[in-house]
């Protein structure tokens, strides 16, 4: 059974420039939410989607965006990258939404974002 | 106060040891808890996923669940150097629809 797939696995951005990280689900899952992670700051939440909606957002600006697609397929986007927003983005995928029962979160490898 | 808490180490122990790794959250409406562990430059790895209070056995590794006290752990039996990772406690469950994570626990088991 194929884990959760991110790509892409390394990028590198200038100040100013927009990025998008896609994450693949693990088959059947119909959750997908995604983190960041800094050495200073750990395991940060940005967003839950369920079933193409949006279930949450975690404490980050507007230029953090995300969606889902029919397939549970799921894109984050970022606009006017800061340097601050370099980090390790994962993305986990599970049956249900967090707040449910069965919700085991397994996550991808991650797309570590440099921006320079 | 932060909703999870956890000791980032390192915890440096020798082969064969027993590691016990602990977490305390503030929540009471936190239902079931999770340990992830990540090695360096991976995303992290769910190692034990436990409802309610008790414990839960899966190899060397044991959860245990205090919700009266709001005290997680992580016991590791036998560590092998191959343990040395960072782990992460991952409590959830209170229809926030997100995960919150421990800081996370670094741990170095030496040959």
């Amino acid at each position: 059974k194929a884990g959760v797939t991110q790509t892409p696995r390394y990028l590198i951005k200038t100040r100013g420039q927009q990025v998008t990280l896609s994450c693949s689900p693990i088959s059947g899952h119909r959750s997908v939410s995604w983190y960041q992670q800094t050495p200073g700051q750990g395991l940060q939440f940005l967003f839950e989607y369920f079933s193409e909606t949006q279930r949450n957002k975690g404490n980050f600006p507007g230029r953090f965006s995300g969606r889902q697609f029919s397939n549970s397929r799921s894109e984050m986007n970022v606009s006017t990258l800061e340097l601050g927003d370099s980090a390790l983005y994962l993305c986990a995928s599970s049956l249900a939404p967090h707040g449910d029962m069965n919700t085991e979160a397994f996550f991808g490898q991650g797309t570590r974002l440099t921006v320079v | 106060q932060k909703e999870v808490e956890q000791d980032p180490g390192p915890l440096s122990v020798p082969e064969g040891a027993i590691v016990s790794l602990n977490c305390t959250y503030s929540n009471s409406a936190f239902q079931y808890f999770m340990w992830y562990r990540q090695y360096s430059r991976k995303g992290p790895e769910l190692l034990m996923y436990t409802y309610s209070s008790g414990n839960k056995e899966d190899g060397r590794f044991t959860a245990q669940v205090d919700k009266s006290s709001k005290y997680i752990s992580l016991f590791i039996r036998d560590s092998q150097p191959s343990d040395s990772a960072t782990y992460l406690c991952a409590p959830a469950g209170d229809s926030s629809y997100k995960l919150i994570f421990g800081s996370g626990t670094r741990l170095l088991v030496r040959p």
